[in-house]
This record gives C-alpha cells, sequence and structure tokens, in this order.
C-alpha cells in the first residue's frame, strides 16, 4: 500500500453512461497525474495538478474527460458519454516535489491501486 | 512528441538465469525511472537515475543510463521466482523549460521466471 487510494477500484458502466473516479493522493504531495493503463501497455499520462492547478492535459484527454482538484487535495477523473475505447486501468500518482532536483524523494511517484473500468 | 520504446516485450527465463531489459527514448531525457508491477498489481518505483552514463545497483539489479541521456537498462543477475512482473522504463523531459515530473512510459518488458 502506497498511501495513495483510488475508488472504485472497479467501475462496469454501458456506453453513452458517465462515469466518474477518485483519488486520495499522500496527504503531503502537492502534485498528481492521472495515466490510463491499456493491457500490455505501459501507463499513458493524461493531466497533472499542482495543487488545485491542473497544469498540463494529453492530447489523450479528449473533450468527454475532465480532471478536477478542486482544494488541492484529492482529484475527480469524469469521463462523459464513455464509449468502449475508455475501458482500461485509469491510474492516480503523487509526488511531493521536495527534495534536491534529481533526487528519490524529488521525482518517485506513488501509483494508486487503479479503477478497472469496464465499458459495455 | 516524445516516445519510449523498450525491448523485448517478453522474456521467458530458467530461475538463476540472468534476465535484461533495455529502454530507448527518441528524445534527450532529463530522467529515466524503472518501475516493476506484478500482475494484478500497479507500478512500483524502484529507482531514477540522472547523470549522463550513470550506473546504480540494488543488490541483484543494475540499471544503466546512457551517456546521450536517451537510452537506459535494466539488468538482473540469476532471477528468482519473486522476479516476476512487468518492468517499465519511464522517461523525464524538461522539454520547453516545464518540468512537472510528466513521465512517458515504456511499453514494459513481461518477466516470467521458470522454478
Amino acid at each position: 500500500d502506497t498511501g495513495v487510494s483510488q475508488n472504485p477500484r472497479h467501475k462496469i458502466t454501458k456506453r453513452g453512461q458517465n462515469v466518474t473516479f477518485r483519488c486520495d493522493p499522500i496527504s503531503e504531495h502537492n502534485r498528481l497525474y492521472w495515466y490510463r493503463q491499456t493491457l500490455g501497455q505501459g501507463p499513458e499520462f493524461l493531466t497533472y495538478f499542482q495543487n488545485e492547478a491542473q497544469l498540463e492535459k494529453s492530447r489523450l484527454l479528449s473533450d468527454r474527460f475532465s480532471a478536477e482538484r478542486p482544494k488541492g487535495s484529492f482529484s475527480t477523473l469524469e469521463i462523459q458519454r464513455t464509449e468502449q475505447g475508455d475501458s482500461a486501468m485509469y491510474l492516480c500518482a503523487s509526488r511531493s516535489g521536495g527534495g534536491t532536483p534529481g533526487s528519490r524523494s524529488y521525482n518517485e511517484q506513488f501509483f494508486g491501486p487503479g479503477t478497472r473500468l469496464t465499458v459495455l | 512528441g516524445q516516445q519510449v520504446m523498450q525491448i523485448p516485450q517478453y522474456q521467458h527465463v530458467q530461475e538463476g538465469e540472468d534476465f535484461t531489459t533495455y529502454c530507448n527514448s527518441s528524445t534527450t531525457l532529463s530522467n529515466i525511472q524503472w518501475y516493476k508491477q506484478r500482475p494484478g498489481g500497479h507500478p512500483v518505483f524502484l529507482i531514477q537515475l540522472v547523470k549522463s552514463g550513470e550506473v546504480k545497483k540494488q543488490k541483484r539489479l543494475t540499471f544503466q543510463f546512457g551517456e546521450a541521456k536517451k537510452n537506459s537498462s535494466l539488468h538482473i543477475t540469476a532471477t528468482q521466482t519473486t522476479d516476476v512482473g512487468t518492468y517499465f522504463c519511464a522517461g523525464g523531459s524538461n522539454a520547453g523549460g516545464t518540468s512537472y515530473g510528466k513521465l512517458t512510459f515504456g511499453q514494459g518488458t513481461i518477466l516470467t521466471v521458470h522454478p
């Protein structure tokens, strides 16, 4: 257990429905990432928050996807009008950003267990 | 955009044999990280390399970062059944002057170890 929690762990939905996932990072971590991982692939970056500010979004993140981190603590990822191609594991990771650039503590990302989405 | 390629995709070894996975980036990296993901699990950080030509060891694992900071390798000596999993390299970039810690992951190498 890394200290990053994600809910729900599994979500099955019908095509066209909206879904929302939650990530609770390690409490002192001000940086939060969302990734998507499909079978046989590495995690793909979706978006990044520093505190409550969303500083970067991948081009993979279509307008059906939105992410928030309203108080700089937990984050939510919402997918509207889900499609079968959205089926994947959605991973959240956090890091502190503290320490010396290049040190382990500066860059190590702690991943949560993920939310597995299945769109029927 | 930045691409990170990793080979081989699969590696089957007998327990006690060595294992190596290779990672190559299309662009120069600021750092490279390695993660291990057990079946059904999530990526777990192993190590970070920052300096050109850097070599780091963790018990039976040896990590290298190329001189040009575009490639890396992970070598496991005398594999054990506990080494089973998928090993990912992940490249960090400071392109454009930003350093958000965004990682570009390789496809991973799935290691199976036969006892």
